[in-house]
């Protein structure tokens, strides 16, 4: 099972959106909404800040929000403020049991 | 509230084991998958397993079959991951996470992540 493709990086200045992409198969994203982001901090474990594609848990900004076209789903983050720096990861079911991770893409804020 | 603990740093040499344990509180623990993910240093997350606390039932990585075993004891809500042979390319920060969903499949969302564990493999 392959690893999901993110980009390696992405920058934004505050008060901007961004778009982090994560492109699987059809296999895994394109099979089924069970996409969720993690955001993580150094020397931090991850959060998680979407589920189920586009669902935010209990106490995470409505800033974030998430997508899915296809084998491909999005996390946009509106209004970026400086705390979001960090390392997002993407994550998806894959069937028979297995779950797969994308390879994280670091987010600067300028 | 949720937590889970997990066990310190470990230092091994090459070719042994380390078993590392996740104890959890604040929820019905044989009520919801458990996973492990780990993180090289540097690196990215990497899905190792999970194991159904209730039945004892595990899925593993196709990467960690045969040298990865997950087990728990119900009695103290820990649950523990097993890896063997290991190699230098072992050495990572190893984390328990606990699914979503309630007394369901186990689909990889992880709500409650424990603190980490550095596992170290060095002659």
């Amino acid at each position: 099972q392959s690893a999901l493709t993110q980009p390696a990086s992405v920058s934004g200045s505050p008060g901007q959106s961004i778009t982090i992409s994560c492109t699987g198969t059809s296999s895994d994203v394109g099979s089924y909404n069970l996409v969720s982001w993690y955001q993580q901090h150094p020397g931090k474990a991850p959060k998680l800040m979407i589920y189920e594609v586009s669902k935010r848990p209990s106490g995470v900004s409505n800033r974030f929000s998430g997508s899915k076209s296809g084998n491909t789903a999005s996390l946009t983050i509106s209004g970026l403020q400086a705390e979001d720096e960090g390392v997002y990861y993407c994550c998806s079911y894959a069937g028979s049991s297995i779950v797969v991770f994308g390879g994280g893409t670091k987010l600067t804020v300028l | 509230q949720v937590q889970l603990v997990q066990s310190g740093a470990e230092v091994k040499k090459p070719g042994a084991s380390v078993k590392v344990s996740c104890k959890a509180s604040g929820y019905t623990f044989i009520a919801y998958y458990m996973h492990w993910v780990r993180q090289a240093p540097g690196q990215g997350l990497e899905w190792m397993g999970r194991i159904n606390p209730n039945s004892g039932g595990t899925n593993y990585a196709q990467r960690f079959q045969g040298r990865v075993t997950m087990t728990r004891d119900t009695s103290i809500s820990t649950a523990y991951m097993e890896l063997n042979r290991l190699t230098s390319d072992d050495t990572a920060v190893y984390y328990c996470a606990r699914d979503h969903y309630y007394d369901s499949s186990g689909y990889g969302i992880f709500d409650y992540w424990g603190q980490g564990t550095l596992v170290t493999v060095s002659s």
